[in-house]
């Protein structure tokens, strides 16, 4: 079965600063999806970012971006510039030929 | 075009009593999948389900749960004879094709049992 695992329980980041987040997943198929989502104290599921794995290039969305390692099957998130609304848990999730599968999360704090 | 749609937002049951969370997906989705989320957890699977048919119940409990998602109306998810440990956000995610679409989610249903 797959897993993700997010070993970052919670991380911080100064205001305007930047911050990664982890994500390792285990799998043994070849063609799946990998996706962050953020989720504020609303609780709303925002989906973030997304990345297919056939793709070689690092998605990115205006400040977030993503270092994608097929072989080492690495996920990690990068918020640049960030900003006060950026505090949230942040999932890791993948998908393959399963429904969606999320990491523990990440929660983090942002300081002015 | 109005997102996936959850009701309702809060809902107290005693235990014993039972549980029905409504999902009405997005227009244009008929995939549908219910999740559940423990304090301080991930969301963890519990069914898919597209119109008239459960296509992967891995995830849900064998007793006291059912998911429906009939030709007309929203999906349903029904807990009977809840007890506290179901007290948990649950979450309805919709998306229009399979595996390869990102799921689009409701903002949870959080059920309390006392």
């Amino acid at each position: 079965a797959q897993t993700v695992t997010q070993s970052q329980p919670e991380m911080s980041v100064q205001e305007a600063e930047t911050v990664t987040l982890s994500c390792t997943y285990d799998t043994s198929e070849s063609d799946y999806y990998l996706f962050w989502y953020k989720q504020p104290p609303s609780r709303q599921m925002i989906l973030v970012i997304r990345q297919e794995a056939y793709k070689q290039q690092n998605a990115t969305e205006n400040r977030f971006s993503v270092n994608f390692q097929k072989a080492a099957k690495s996920f990690s998130l990068k918020i640049s510039d960030s900003q006060l609304g950026d505090a949230a848990m942040y999932f890791c999730a993948y998908r393959g030929n399963t429904p969606l599968v999320f990491g523990k999360g990440t929660r983090l704090s942002v300081i002015a | 075009n109005a997102g996936v749609m959850q009701n309702p937002r809060h809902l107290v049951r005693r235990r014993g009593q039972e549980a029905r969370l409504r999902c009405s997906p997005m227009k244009g989705h008929s995939h549908v999948y219910w999740y559940r989320q423990l304090p301080e957890e991930g969301l963890k699977f519990m069914v898919y389900l597209q119109k008239e048919n459960i296509i992967d119940e891995s995830g849900m409990p064998k007793e006291r749960f059912s998911a429906e998602f009939p030709k007309e109306g929203p999906s349903i998810l029904r807990i009977q004879q809840v007890v506290r440990g179901d007290s948990a956000a649950y979450f309805c995610a919709s998306s229009p094709s399979s595996y390869n679409s990102p799921l689009h989610f409701g903002n949870g249903t959080r059920l309390t049992v006392t």
